[in-house]
């Protein structure tokens, strides 16, 4: 009964690079969340994967970011040529289903801390 | 477009007392409002989900009201503990148009003192 898993913890990167952050849902979620929250803000929803319909990236801030994931497994989220901006905590999050009137709680994994120098 | 507001931003109380945190959204078009906790440097710890049919929730030492025609939700912590020292995060669960998310406030952080 593992929970929803991140990695790598915490990255630091130079402006310009590329970088991946990978999140490991709980088995059986179909649905998966991408948010992020910079110092001193609230969280903001990023993308978001239900089973293998088309994501919803409404929430992505800009091109140089993007998401995949493959069935209900793993995804990533890829941001391109950081920015200082770009600095906050990635929180990814599972949930069993979505769609439906019943609510099913989202499950938060620890996060990715990135920075950008 | 759906705002969720928390008040206090923080807050500090001595052990032992009872309190009340206080969550509001602009839209009631949602499907539930989920409370969490988050400690520094960690993720979201989930305490409490209320469906939009439930009125409440409890859970320990904890209670949460919701009343969604009025956009507002309140997190009750009785007899409080220098553990729950934390921020408290209220978030809303919208479904629209084949997507959803969970809309966020900014949190209220709560000291309680020894």
């Amino acid at each position: 009964g593992a929970g929803v898993s991140q990695s790598p913890s915490n990255k630091v990167t130079e402006k310009g690079k590329d970088v991946e952050l990978r999140c490991d849902p709980i088995s059986g979620h179909t649905a998966l969340y991408w948010y992020r929250q910079r110092l001193g803000q609230g969280l903001e929803f990023l993308i978001y994967f239900q089973g293998n319909s088309a994501p919803d990236k409404s929430g992505l801030p800009s091109d140089r970011f993007s998401a995949e994931r493959t069935g209900e497994s793993v995804s990533t989220l890829t941001i391109q040529r950081t920015q200082q901006e770009d600095s906050a905590v990635y929180l990814c999050a599972s949930s069993e289903t979505s769609g439906s009137s019943y609510g099913y709680e989202q499950y938060f994994g620890p996060g990715t801390r990135l920075t950008v120098t | 477009k759906q705002e969720v507001t928390q008040i206090p931003a923080a807050l500090s109380v001595p052990e032992g007392e009872n309190l009340v945190l206080n969550c509001s959204f602009t839209d009631s078009a949602i499907y539930n409002l989920q409370w969490f906790r988050q400690d520094p440097g960690k993720g979201l710890t989930s305490l409490l989900l209320i469906q939009s049919s439930q009125r409440e929730q409890t859970s320990g030492r904890l209670n949460a009201s919701l009343d969604k025609s009025s956009g507002r939700s309140t997190l009750y912590i009785a007899a409080s503990q220098p553990g729950d020292s934390a921020t408290y995060l209220c978030a809303v669960r919208q479904y629209r148009g084949g997507s959803e998310k969970l809309v966020f406030g900014k949190g209220t952080k709560l000291t309680v003192n020894p």
